[in-house]
Order: C-alpha cells, then sequence, then structure tokens
C-alpha cells in the first residue's frame, strides 16, 4: 500500500525556472512532513520539512505548500539552477513513532543550463 | 564529521551466498533504520531499531536480519541472496522518533 503518492516521475526545467513537485497522502494521523534531496551516489538529505499546523514554509528558494484538507504537499523551487538537478523524495510520518518516514516514489529534476 | 558510515560500498553476490551490510553512526542517535532504495520505488523501510537492544520490521523485511550491535551500531544480514535483492541499501539514523533522517552513503548490492 502506497501511502505516499508522488508526481511526477521526473521534471525538466529550463534555468530559472520554477520546479513544483506533488505529494498526496492517505494516513490523516501524519504530522511530519519533510522533503530530501538526493544527489547521484549519495544518501537522501533533509532539504525542508513542515507540520500541518502552518500552510506554507520558505526557506530560500525553496518552499513547501501544505494543502490539509486535500491531503496533499508540494515543493516549489523558485529560480532553478543546474545545481538543484537532483532527485526530491518526499515523505510523511506520525509524531512519537519511531517506525518510519513513509516516502514518496521520487522525483529526477533536471535544470537546463 | 563522519555521521553514517556503511560499509562494504560496493558487492557482487551469487544467488545462495550470504553477506552482512555494516552500519555505524557518530551522533549519538538512539534510532536507526535500514532502507532499500529501487528506481521507481522511492526508499523502503526493511527493519529499523528505535532504540538499543531492540529491533522491529518495516515494510519489506524478508531474506534479511538486522543486528542492533550497540548504540553505534546497526548491521544488516542477508542469509541466502536472491535477485531480487540487487538494490541499494541506505542506513540511517535519527534522535528518538521525530525530526531529521541523516543517511549514510549507501551500499549498491548486486546479486548475480
Amino acid at each position: 500500500q502506497q501511502q505516499v503518492k508522488q508526481s511526477p516521475q521526473s521534471l525538466i526545467v529550463q534555468k530559472g525556472g520554477i520546479s513544483i513537485i506533488n505529494c498526496a497522502y492517505e494516513n490523516t494521523a501524519f504530522d511530519y512532513f519533510p522533503w530530501y534531496q538526493q544527489f547521484p551516489g549519495k544518501g537522501p538529505a533533509l532539504l525542508i520539512a513542515i507540520r500541518p499546523d502552518v500552510s506554507e514554509k520558505k526557506e530560500g528558494r525553496f518552499t513547501i505548500s501544505f494543502n490539509k484538507s486535500a491531503k496533499q504537499f508540494s515543493l516549489h523551487i523558485m529560480d532553478s539552477q543546474p545545481g538543484d538537478s537532483a532527485t526530491y523524495f518526499c515523505a510523511a510520518s506520525r509524531s512519537g513513532s519511531a517506525r518510519q518516514l513513509t516516502f514518496g516514489s521520487g522525483t529526477q529534476l533536471t535544470v537546463l543550463p | 564529521n563522519a555521521g553514517v558510515t556503511q560499509t562494504p560500498k560496493f558487492q557482487v553476490l551469487k544467488t545462495g551466498q550470504s553477506m552482512t551490510l555494516q552500519c555505524a553512526q557518530d551522533m549519538n542517535h538512539n534510532s536507526m533504520y535500514w532502507y532499500r532504495q529501487d528506481p521507481g520505488m522511492g526508499l523502503r523501510l526493511i527493519y529499523y531499531s528505535a532504540s538499543e537492544g531492540t529491533t522491529d520490521k518495516g515494510e519489506v523485511p524478508n531474506g534479511y536480519n538486522v543486528s542492533r550491535l550497540n548504540k553505534r551500531e546497526f548491521s544488516l544480514r542477508l542469509e541466502s541472496a536472491a535477485p531480487s535483492q540487487t538494490s541499494v541499501y541506505f542506513c540511517a539514523s535519527r534522535d528518538g522518533g521525530a525530526g531529521e533522517l541523516f543517511f549514510g552513503e549507501g551500499s549498491r548490492l548486486t546479486v548475480l
């Protein structure tokens, strides 16, 4: 059962453009929604995270938008740069659960120079 | 600043062989995890250890065993490798049940 659905699978954006990656979740008990960034040959690393008490969180060029009623959240990368080319994973978990983050299937982003 | 260290980084096995992937973290984290990453499947949890002395199954535990040797170390064992276990394996840790998950650089395993 895939509890976090991520789209698109791949995305190509021109330098300076906006990259948008979407995720939808099923478990209403989830209350922590991070995005991880992974470069080739490396492990994923936390990029930005949000909790459902806010609808948006911004860190530099990266913004998470959260829609609790629709059970959806998205990552927006403004002014995309070639250095942003990586695989992005959304994830979700429930506070107090050491069990796991449930990850989306990943989006391979390519930013063309 | 080692963080999470995994060994080996690459391994080729024949079907039926056994091997152990090693993981160590130097951040004094309580919880440790083993994930596998396959194309189009994201990261799937194999086993986790919420604290020293405890281990629990994740989403895809079949064919694997784990040992939480001490607070720092968490190993993953394949007793009889199968081609379906060809994957990239990631060890991760975090402090307790919430917050940032720190990943190692991965171990690429090929089973022929």
